[in-house]
Protein backbone atom coordinates (compact mmCIF):
# COMPACT_ATOMS: atom_id res chain seq x y z
CA UNK A 1 0.00 0.00 0.00
CA UNK A 2 1.16 3.28 -0.77
CA UNK A 3 0.31 6.85 0.50
CA UNK A 4 -2.55 7.44 3.36
CA UNK A 5 -4.38 4.28 4.52
CA UNK A 6 -7.80 4.18 6.12
CA UNK A 7 -9.81 1.28 7.94
CA UNK A 8 -12.29 -0.10 7.87
CA UNK A 9 -13.86 2.34 5.25
CA UNK A 10 -17.62 2.28 6.20
CA UNK A 11 -18.09 1.80 9.89
CA UNK A 12 -21.58 1.42 11.68
CA UNK A 13 -22.28 2.00 15.50
CA UNK A 14 -24.82 1.76 18.10
CA UNK A 15 -24.50 4.84 20.36
CA UNK A 16 -23.46 2.25 23.10
CA UNK A 17 -20.72 0.65 21.10
CA UNK A 18 -16.98 0.85 21.48
CA UNK A 19 -15.19 1.26 17.99
CA UNK A 20 -11.52 2.39 16.68
CA UNK A 21 -10.50 3.90 13.57
CA UNK A 22 -7.00 3.34 11.89
CA UNK A 23 -4.67 5.19 9.77
CA UNK A 24 -1.55 4.25 8.79
CA UNK A 25 1.11 6.43 6.25
CA UNK A 26 3.80 5.20 4.15
CA UNK A 27 5.06 8.52 3.30
CA UNK A 28 7.95 9.00 5.81
CA UNK A 29 6.23 11.89 7.34
CA UNK A 30 6.09 13.59 10.84
CA UNK A 31 2.80 14.46 11.32
CA UNK A 32 -0.66 13.11 11.20
CA UNK A 33 -4.34 14.24 11.47
CA UNK A 34 -7.56 13.80 11.80
CA UNK A 35 -10.51 15.49 10.39
CA UNK A 36 -14.45 15.09 10.36
CA UNK A 37 -15.74 16.26 6.93
CA UNK A 38 -19.53 16.75 7.32
CA UNK A 39 -22.43 17.51 5.14
CA UNK A 40 -22.24 21.44 3.73
CA UNK A 41 -19.48 22.02 5.98
CA UNK A 42 -15.97 22.72 5.68
CA UNK A 43 -13.47 20.08 6.41
CA UNK A 44 -13.18 20.29 10.53
CA UNK A 45 -9.61 19.34 11.97
CA UNK A 46 -9.82 17.66 15.19
CA UNK A 47 -6.65 16.32 16.19
CA UNK A 48 -2.73 17.08 14.94
CA UNK A 49 0.10 14.89 16.26
CA UNK A 50 3.54 16.31 15.38
CA UNK A 51 6.69 13.60 15.81
CA UNK A 52 3.89 11.53 17.69
CA UNK A 53 2.97 14.07 20.24
CA UNK A 54 -0.62 16.17 20.48
CA UNK A 55 -0.26 19.17 19.40
CA UNK A 56 -3.69 20.86 18.50
CA UNK A 57 -7.16 20.00 19.94
CA UNK A 58 -9.77 21.33 18.31
CA UNK A 59 -12.71 21.57 20.90
CA UNK A 60 -13.37 18.07 20.61
CA UNK A 61 -15.70 16.20 22.27
CA UNK A 62 -14.18 13.52 25.18
CA UNK A 63 -16.22 10.70 23.40
CA UNK A 64 -13.55 10.83 20.45
CA UNK A 65 -9.90 9.90 22.13
CA UNK A 66 -6.80 9.56 19.87
CA UNK A 67 -4.02 8.02 19.87
CA UNK A 68 -0.51 7.68 17.88
CA UNK A 69 2.09 5.60 19.12
CA UNK A 70 4.44 5.93 15.98
CA UNK A 71 5.03 8.49 13.35
CA UNK A 72 3.53 5.69 10.82
CA UNK A 73 0.00 5.06 12.96
CA UNK A 74 -2.49 7.17 14.11
CA UNK A 75 -6.21 5.46 15.68
CA UNK A 76 -9.19 7.22 16.36
CA UNK A 77 -10.85 5.53 19.40
CA UNK A 78 -14.77 6.22 19.74
CA UNK A 79 -17.09 5.36 22.57
CA UNK A 80 -20.55 6.55 23.06
CA UNK A 81 -20.86 8.72 20.19
CA UNK A 82 -23.78 10.47 19.02
CA UNK A 83 -25.87 10.21 15.66
CA UNK A 84 -24.75 14.08 14.89
CA UNK A 85 -21.06 12.31 14.72
CA UNK A 86 -21.87 10.39 11.45
CA UNK A 87 -19.74 11.79 8.97
CA UNK A 88 -16.69 11.29 6.78
CA UNK A 89 -13.66 10.99 9.09
CA UNK A 90 -10.12 11.40 7.22
CA UNK A 91 -6.54 11.09 8.35
CA UNK A 92 -3.95 13.09 6.96
CA UNK A 93 -0.17 13.05 7.13
CA UNK A 94 2.38 15.49 6.38
CA UNK A 95 5.92 16.72 6.79
CA UNK A 96 6.84 19.19 9.79
CA UNK A 97 4.66 22.53 8.85
CA UNK A 98 4.21 21.13 4.50
CA UNK A 99 1.68 19.60 2.63
CA UNK A 100 -0.94 17.27 3.94
CA UNK A 101 -1.81 14.03 2.16
CA UNK A 102 -5.15 12.31 2.78
CA UNK A 103 -7.07 8.95 3.44
CA UNK A 104 -9.32 7.56 1.98
CA UNK A 105 -11.91 8.08 4.88
CA UNK A 106 -14.03 5.99 6.78
CA UNK A 107 -17.75 6.54 6.36
CA UNK A 108 -19.25 6.50 9.96
CA UNK A 109 -22.40 5.71 10.86
CA UNK A 110 -23.77 6.11 14.03
CA UNK A 111 -27.49 5.00 14.86
CA UNK B 1 -8.44 33.77 12.72
CA UNK B 2 -8.17 32.84 8.68
CA UNK B 3 -11.30 32.38 6.43
CA UNK B 4 -11.62 30.77 3.05
CA UNK B 5 -14.63 31.75 0.93
CA UNK B 6 -15.55 29.59 -2.06
CA UNK B 7 -18.70 31.75 -3.66
CA UNK B 8 -19.63 29.33 -6.21
CA UNK B 9 -21.06 25.88 -4.69
CA UNK B 10 -21.30 24.53 -7.85
CA UNK B 11 -20.36 24.97 -11.72
CA UNK B 12 -20.52 22.64 -15.25
CA UNK B 13 -18.21 23.27 -17.85
CA UNK B 14 -17.86 21.28 -21.38
CA UNK B 15 -15.14 18.71 -21.72
CA UNK B 16 -12.18 20.27 -23.06
CA UNK B 17 -13.25 23.89 -22.27
CA UNK B 18 -11.66 26.04 -19.68
CA UNK B 19 -13.10 26.59 -16.14
CA UNK B 20 -12.03 28.74 -13.43
CA UNK B 21 -12.87 28.23 -10.00
CA UNK B 22 -12.88 31.67 -7.50
CA UNK B 23 -11.30 31.81 -3.69
CA UNK B 24 -10.80 34.47 -1.78
CA UNK B 25 -8.93 34.55 1.79
CA UNK B 26 -8.75 36.25 4.80
CA UNK B 27 -5.99 36.57 7.09
CA UNK B 28 -3.55 38.95 8.83
CA UNK B 29 -0.14 36.71 8.32
CA UNK B 30 1.89 37.94 5.40
CA UNK B 31 3.69 34.06 4.72
CA UNK B 32 1.34 31.22 3.79
CA UNK B 33 0.81 28.05 1.67
CA UNK B 34 -2.26 28.11 -0.75
CA UNK B 35 -3.96 24.88 -1.88
CA UNK B 36 -6.54 23.31 -3.92
CA UNK B 37 -7.86 20.16 -3.08
CA UNK B 38 -10.24 18.05 -5.31
CA UNK B 39 -12.47 15.27 -3.95
CA UNK B 40 -14.19 12.73 -6.68
CA UNK B 41 -17.17 11.08 -5.85
CA UNK B 42 -14.68 8.55 -4.56
CA UNK B 43 -13.87 10.97 -1.99
CA UNK B 44 -10.19 10.68 -1.29
CA UNK B 45 -9.16 13.90 -1.19
CA UNK B 46 -6.24 14.88 -3.46
CA UNK B 47 -3.84 17.64 -3.88
CA UNK B 48 -4.46 19.68 -7.43
CA UNK B 49 -1.62 22.46 -6.67
CA UNK B 50 -0.21 24.50 -4.12
CA UNK B 51 1.32 28.28 -4.36
CA UNK B 52 3.59 29.68 -1.47
CA UNK B 53 2.78 33.46 -0.58
CA UNK B 54 6.15 34.57 -1.03
CA UNK B 55 6.35 33.67 -4.58
CA UNK B 56 5.11 35.93 -7.47
CA UNK B 57 5.12 33.04 -9.85
CA UNK B 58 1.37 31.54 -10.08
CA UNK B 59 2.13 27.93 -9.69
CA UNK B 60 0.71 25.74 -12.74
CA UNK B 61 0.76 21.85 -12.64
CA UNK B 62 -0.25 20.21 -16.31
CA UNK B 63 -3.70 21.51 -17.17
CA UNK B 64 -4.30 23.11 -13.48
CA UNK B 65 -2.97 26.83 -12.98
CA UNK B 66 -3.47 29.39 -10.49
CA UNK B 67 -4.40 33.27 -10.23
CA UNK B 68 -2.55 34.65 -6.90
CA UNK B 69 -3.36 37.93 -6.03
CA UNK B 70 -1.62 38.66 -2.62
CA UNK B 71 -3.08 41.81 -2.25
CA UNK B 72 -6.61 41.20 -3.03
CA UNK B 73 -6.33 38.04 -0.99
CA UNK B 74 -7.62 36.29 -4.41
CA UNK B 75 -6.93 32.90 -5.19
CA UNK B 76 -8.76 31.34 -8.11
CA UNK B 77 -8.32 27.42 -10.00
CA UNK B 78 -8.22 27.36 -13.84
CA UNK B 79 -8.40 23.88 -15.33
CA UNK B 80 -7.56 24.09 -18.99
CA UNK B 81 -9.13 21.28 -21.68
CA UNK B 82 -11.81 20.02 -18.94
CA UNK B 83 -12.10 16.07 -19.07
CA UNK B 84 -14.56 14.01 -17.48
CA UNK B 85 -12.20 12.91 -14.60
CA UNK B 86 -11.84 16.26 -13.66
CA UNK B 87 -15.62 15.92 -12.30
CA UNK B 88 -15.07 16.23 -8.39
CA UNK B 89 -15.39 19.20 -5.38
CA UNK B 90 -12.64 20.94 -4.91
CA UNK B 91 -11.33 22.63 -1.97
CA UNK B 92 -9.95 25.90 -1.39
CA UNK B 93 -7.43 25.56 1.71
CA UNK B 94 -4.84 28.02 3.50
CA UNK B 95 -2.13 27.36 5.94
CA UNK B 96 0.00 29.99 7.58
CA UNK B 97 3.74 28.82 7.83
CA UNK B 98 4.75 29.75 11.17
CA UNK B 99 3.39 29.91 14.15
CA UNK B 100 0.34 28.62 16.77
CA UNK B 101 -2.21 27.77 13.59
CA UNK B 102 0.76 26.24 11.46
CA UNK B 103 -0.70 22.48 11.43
CA UNK B 104 -4.49 23.85 10.89
CA UNK B 105 -5.85 23.78 7.50
CA UNK B 106 -8.22 25.94 6.46
CA UNK B 107 -10.72 25.09 4.22
CA UNK B 108 -13.39 26.70 1.90
CA UNK B 109 -16.74 24.69 1.71
CA UNK B 110 -16.02 23.70 -1.48
CA UNK B 111 -17.16 23.96 -5.35
CA UNK B 112 -18.82 21.16 -7.20
CA UNK B 113 -17.60 21.09 -10.66
CA UNK B 114 -19.21 18.86 -13.24
CA UNK B 115 -17.83 18.32 -16.18
CA UNK B 116 -20.07 17.61 -19.13
CA UNK B 117 -19.64 15.31 -22.19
Amino acid sequence: ETGVTQTPRHLVMGMTNKKSLKCEQHLGHNAMYWYKQSAKKPLELMFVYSLEERVENNSVPSRFSPECPNSSHLFLHLHTLQPEDSALYLCASSGIKDTQYFGPGTRLTVL
Amino acid sequence: AQTVTQSQPEMSVQEAETVTLSCTYDTSENNYYLFWYKQPPSRQMILVIRQEAYKQQNATENRFSVNFQKAAKSFSLKISDSQLGDTAMYFCAFIPYSGAGSYQLTFGKGTKLSVIP
